[in-house]
């Protein structure tokens, strides 16, 4: 069974500090994805990384940055934490969608709120 | 680019009743269709997905409908059961053989014993 762990499962942040959601795979997926869940709004895309060192603007970049300097590692950073990026952010990992039975695997996901 | 739109944010289903789910999309060039779950505190688990070159889909009380002239997919339970009460999500490629996926803003599912 893919693996995917996010470091924490709830964090409590300042204003303007910068924060660190980590995220590590364990089946060696070349994809690997942050979203942001909010109430009405779905999951948007914020990042996406097919390859180490690699990575693609998703829908919500804008005061968001991303690491992958391994495979199974994914990093989502928040330069100054703003109240607007309170949401539950949710890494994920996959094959590359050359097939439709390419599915997402999700972690759990990181409930942040920003204060 | 692909969207997906759930127009219903929430259905109500009384346990043994057949559940209905709606997704529409905007580009007819897609590859595949995904459906996806989601506990509260958990994240989406994949459910079941569709081609481009189907109409149906099935796996055990999961069914999901395409309907292409409509541009227009539904997921179908039956019977529905108290562990279906979840957020579902249907999601496809933003484009035709992308990487990413776009996913819709979810139906919340709730059971009624």
């Amino acid at each position: 069974d893919v693996k995917v762990t996010q470091s924490s499962r709830y964090l409590v942040k300042r204003t303007g500090e910068k924060v660190f959601l980590e995220c590590v795979q364990d089946m060696d997926h070349e994809n690997m994805f942050w979203y942001r869940q909010d109430p009405g709004l779905g999951l948007r895309l914020i990042y996406f990384s097919y390859d180490v060192k690699m990575k693609e603007k998703g829908d919500i970049p804008e005061g968001y940055s991303v690491s992958r300097e391994k495979k199974e590692r994914f990093s989502l950073i928040l330069e100054s934490a703003s109240t607007n990026q309170t949401s539950m952010y949710l890494c994920a990992s996959s094959l590359p969608q050359r097939r439709y039975n390419s599915p997402l695997h999700f972690g759990n996901g990181t409930r942040l709120t920003v204060t | 680019d692909q969207q997906v739109k759930q127009n219903s944010p929430s259905l109500s289903v009384q346990e043994g009743r057949i559940s209905i789910l709606n997704c529409d999309y905007t580009n007819s060039m897609f590859d595949y269709f995904l459906w996806y779950k989601k506990y509260p505190a958990e994240g989406p688990t994949f459910l079941i997905s569709i081609s481009s070159i189907k109409d149906k889909n099935e796996d055990g009380r999961f069914t999901v409908f395409l309907n292409k002239s409509a541009k227009h997919l539904s997921l179908h339970i039956v019977p529905s059961q108290p562990g279906d009460s979840a957020v579902y999500f249907c999601a496809g490629p933003v484009f035709q053989g992308a990487q990413k996926l776009v996913f819709g803003q979810g139906t919340r599912l709730t059971i009624n014993p």
